[in-house]
């Protein structure tokens, strides 16, 4: 069974915290993504990763960074929490080789910023 | 750009009945189109994948289907279940190496 693990299921930080939000999996993907999801706006791509070290923006990357210096970890960082951060955050992990590229995704970090 | 529309947002019907999610997407360039099941307040689960060379996908009583010239898929559910209550998504990407985009998702009930 493909596996995506995030780190957390409920996370309480303060306002102006340094947060991050890990997510590893063991299948070998290539591809990392990670979103944020609000009710009535769905799902919102933040950054996704294609191998290590690369990164690109993806609909709203403002107020988060990423790092993937292992293939298996994709790490999101929230530099300086805020309210309107407050979410749930999925991490999803896919591979580019063959015809198998289904992405398969994490259980979920609810994040509250207070 | 992509954009991904589910129709209707929620849907009730009765246990036992069939019925029929739609997806839609304005640009036709897709590698693969996605359905994923949600669950509240937890990760989704990935219940059929469809590769732009291909019209359709069973798994159990699922049926996924797409018609990449008009920017539609649909999934069938058979015989549906109360278990079978919850948010439907799906997704599709342009390359293998790229983002994928969801639709907002079809809110299922199915009343017992």
């Amino acid at each position: 069974d493909v596996k995506v693990t995030q780190s957390s299921r409920y996370l309480v930080k303060r306002t102006g915290e340094k947060v991050f939000l890990e997510c590893v999996q063991d299948m070998d993907h290539e591809n990392m993504f990670w979103y944020r999801q609000d009710p009535g706006l769905g799902l919102r791509l933040i950054y996704f990763s294609y191998d290590v070290k690369m990164k690109e923006k993806g609909d709203i990357p403002e107020g988060y960074s990423v790092s993937r210096e292992k293939k298996e970890r994709f790490s999101l960082i929230l530099e300086s929490a805020s309210t309107n951060q407050t979410s749930m955050y999925l991490c999803a992990s896919s591979s580019t080789g063959g015809m198998d590229t289904e992405a398969f995704f994490g259980q979920g970090t609810r994040l509250t910023v207070v | 750009k992509q954009e991904v529309t589910q129709i209707p947002a929620a849907l009730s019907v009765p246990e036992g009945e069939n019925l029929v999610l739609n997806c839609s997407f304005t640009d036709s360039a897709i590698y693969n189109l996605q359905w994923f099941r949600q669950d509240p307040g937890k990760g989704l689960t990935s219940l059929l994948l469809i590769q732009s060379s291909q019209r359709e996908q069973t798994s159990g009583r699922l049926n996924a289907s797409l018609d990449k010239s008009s920017g539609r898929s649909t999934l069938y559910i058979a015989a549906s279940q109360p278990g079978d209550s919850a948010t439907y998504l799906c997704a599709v990407n342009r390359n293998r190496d790229d983002k994928i985009i969801f639709g907002k998702g079809t809110r299922l009930h199915i009343l017992p």
